[in-house]
């Protein structure tokens, strides 16, 4: 079974630029959640999508968007790039409960391996 | 507001000495999830357990067992007879409550343990 795939792994754009980075979720799992990892705030929710909505989203500014498409994979786009933009932007999903069933897995978030972006 | 702290920013021990991780957390749900991750340097997120509140019994799972007490919000991590291969950086999270085919599953992470394991 395929994990979480995330591209690109690594990318170096300069301030004001705008970037995009997608997530293939693990076939199945129908939540995509994103995560910045910085040394300084350590790990920071971005946004969680689940059939193609926004459930919730954390304290980043608007330059911070994201999307879910039909298949589940996701995207997330950042404008006008900043220095401390720079950071491991990790994707995850996950199953969700659903009513009657084991639900052992629901709410377990599987990762990969994350986006290095370094803006300069 | 939910909170998860890990005290402990770096911990070394020798190799096969036993060594435990703390964390701390608060909600003012009653309902919760408690989480652990392991993050070795290739960078990905590896998750090795999850715990429910209503759930206190301790678990092992090799060398890794944990120990969960709702009266004092901690969940700490203890690895038994570490090895080099332990090396990583361990995260503690909460996640609030989430129910069928709704809520959110955002998790709040502590800082993070640095653990080396010197051979």
């Amino acid at each position: 079974k395929a994990g979480v795939t995330q591209t690109p792994r690594y990318l170096i754009k300069t301030r004001g630029q705008q970037v995009t980075l997608s997530c293939s979720p693990i076939s199945g799992h129908r939540s995509v959640s994103w995560y910045q990892q910085t040394p300084g705030q350590g790990l920071q929710f971005l946004f969680e999508y689940f059939s193609e909505t926004q459930r919730n989203k954390g304290n980043f500014p608007g330059r911070f968007s994201g999307r879910q498409f039909s298949n589940s994979r996701s995207e997330m786009n950042v404008s006008t790039l900043e220095l401390g933009d720079s950071a491991l932007y990790l994707c995850a999903s996950s199953l969700v409960f659903i009513r009657g069933q084991g639900n052992s897995g629901a709410n377990v978030l599987t990762f990969g391996a994350g986006s290095r972006l370094t803006v300069l | 507001a939910q909170k998860v702290t890990q005290a402990q920013t770096e911990i070394s021990v020798v190799e096969k000495e036993d060594v435990t991780l703390d964390c701390v957390y608060e909600t003012r749900d009653t309902t919760y999830y408690l989480f652990w991750y392991k993050q070795p340097p290739s960078g990905e997120l590896v998750f090795l357990i999850r715990r429910n509140s209503f759930d206190e019994q301790n678990e092992i799972s090799g060398r890794y067992s944990w120990n969960f007490q709702k009266s004092t919000s901690s969940f700490n991590f203890t690895i038994t007879a570490s090895q080099v291969v332990d090396s990583a950086v361990y995260f503690c999270a909460l996640s609030e409550p989430a129910y069928s085919g709704a809520g959110s599953y955002q998790l709040t992470f502590g800082k993070g343990t640095k653990l080396s394991v010197i051979p």
